[in-house]
């Protein structure tokens, strides 16, 4: 299993270009997660997807737009990138729903892409 | 104020040393508190959950939960130069969706040979 996969690796825009993150997983996980990492804030909440066909806002939505094509894939767009979309994006998955009184719902995360915008 | 403070390091010590690495949190609702571990350049991984307070010891990993005193800990013993990596603490509650999980900043530990 190829766990979470993320393309590109590596993107340099140039302010007001637009593009796509995309992220797959093959663990038949329900719940996607988009985060993007950032020196000194640790991993920040973008948009969330408990399950296939829902979507959600996380802690810092604006700039962003996210498509959950399919229990698999869960795709990140930049509109018009703005230099402080600068950072490393990091896909996840977990298995969803609550986390239960003994349980964890572990998410797994993705390689990484590291976003430049001139 | 953050709701979850951690000290960015960075923390050298030499090899076989105790590391203790720490963290503070302001809302008392979380139940679930997690360490990950992440390698430069690669996605954080998780190394060990605690459910409430208390401690979990796995292998040379302690972790520990004081939740009167809202401060976490992870204990790493004989360390190891494969153990230089940056390590969140992560936490969540039980009523909240497990998506909504808060990272701390990361703490920079090297492990001098």
């Amino acid at each position: 299993n190829a766990g979470v996969t993320q393309t590109p690796k590596f993107q340099v825009l140039k302010t007001g270009q637009s593009m796509t993150l995309q992220c797959a997983q093959d663990m038949n996980h329900n719940s996607m997660y988009w985060y993007r990492q950032d020196p000194g804030m640790g991993l920040r909440l973008i948009y969330y997807s408990a399950s296939e066909g829902t979507t959600d806002k996380g802690e810092v939505p604006n700039g962003y737009n996210v498509s959950r094509l399919n229990k698999r894939e869960f795709s990140l767009r930049l509109e018009s990138a703005a230099p402080s979309q600068t950072s490393v994006y990091f896909c996840a998955s977990s298995p969803g729903g609550l986390a239960g009184l003994s349980s964890y719902n572990e998410q797994f995360f993705g390689p990484g892409t590291r976003l430049t915008v001139l | 104020q953050k709701e979850v403070e951690q000290d960015p390091g960075p923390l050298s010590v030499p090899e076989g040393a105790i590391v203790s690495l720490n963290c503070t949190y302001s809302n008392s609702a979380f139940q679930y508190f997690m360490w990950y571990r992440q390698y430069s350049r690669k996605g954080p991984e998780l190394l060990m959950y605690t459910y409430s307070s208390g401690n979990k010891e796995d292998g040379r990993f302690t972790a520990q939960v004081d939740k009167s005193s809202k401060y976490i800990s992870l204990f790493i013993r004989d360390s190891q130069p494969s153990d230089s990596a940056t390590y969140l603490c992560a936490m969540t509650s039980y009523y909240s969706s497990a998506s909504k999980i808060i990272f701390g900043s990361g703490t920079r530990l090297s492990i001098r040979p």
